[in-house]
């Protein structure tokens, strides 16, 4: 596609449920990235990822995240019993390579409750 | 998590005015980039800095690496409506990856 894609662009959830976020990012770029930005503040980084390989997850805030991209395109994140404070929008970004523009999507909006 | 220092946090200004933020730090960044962000849309990059003491416009807007690494502005000069949205600052670390962002300014442009 013309751009970085997220999907699904909304999602209400109940705390304690799992959720699994989907990135399309911008076709032949190998590197991907996911932030989460709660109301009023600044993308927060959560992990990088080269080609297939999760080359930094150190923004992972506990083990109930976790993100995959196995054919190095398409990228889930998945959050396993949610909770309140999970509630914010989770944009994905992806650049041709690792030191160049990064272009992000739309994010999707997660809330729980 | 490590967010930038960014000032101020709000602006209210009438179409036509020119305006400035900026963006500290209390550690080096190898490159700083100034983002804005409208309702409901992810952040699009409107100019990056890679060297200390570098200034660069691009159209309206102008940006500067602090010498000392450790800071940047942007301006705005002449704004129009479509100015409004969000501003972040952010950088890069090290060889670091993941962008550090700034909380953001919402300016708002009166007609």
């Amino acid at each position: 596609g013309a751009g970085v894609s997220q999907t699904p662009s909304n999602k209400v959830t109940e705390k304690g449920k799992y959720v699994e976020l989907r990135c399309d990012p911008i076709s032949g770029h190998t590197a991907l990235y996911w932030y989460r930005q709660s109301l009023g503040q600044g993308p927060e980084f959560l992990i990088y990822f080269q080609g297939t390989g999760a080359a930094d997850d150190s923004g992972l805030p506990n083990d109930r995240f976790f993100a995959v991209r196995p054919e190095g395109s398409v990228s889930t994140l998945k959050i396993q019993r949610t909770e309140r404070g999970d509630s914010a929008v989770y944009l994905c970004a992806s650049s041709l390579d690792r030191d160049t523009e990064a272009f992000f999507g739309q994010g999707t909006r997660l809330t729980v409750v | 998590g490590q967010q930038l220092n960014q000032s101020p946090q709000s602006m209210f200004i009438q179409e036509g005015e020119d305006v400035s933020m900026n963006c500290t730090s209390s550690s080096i960044f190898n490159t700083w980039l100034w983002y804005k962000q409208d309702p409901g849309e992810g952040p699009v990059l409107l100019i990056a800095l890679y060297k200390a003491g570098e200034l660069t416009s691009n159209g309206r807007l102008t940006a500067q690496f602090g010498i000392t690494r450790k800071d940047s502005f942007l301006n705005i000069s002449a704004s129009i409506p479509s100015d409004v949205g969000i501003y972040f600052c952010a950088g890069h670390q090290g060889g670091s990856e993941k962008l550090v962002f700034g909380k953001g300014m919402k300016l708002t442009v009166n007609p």
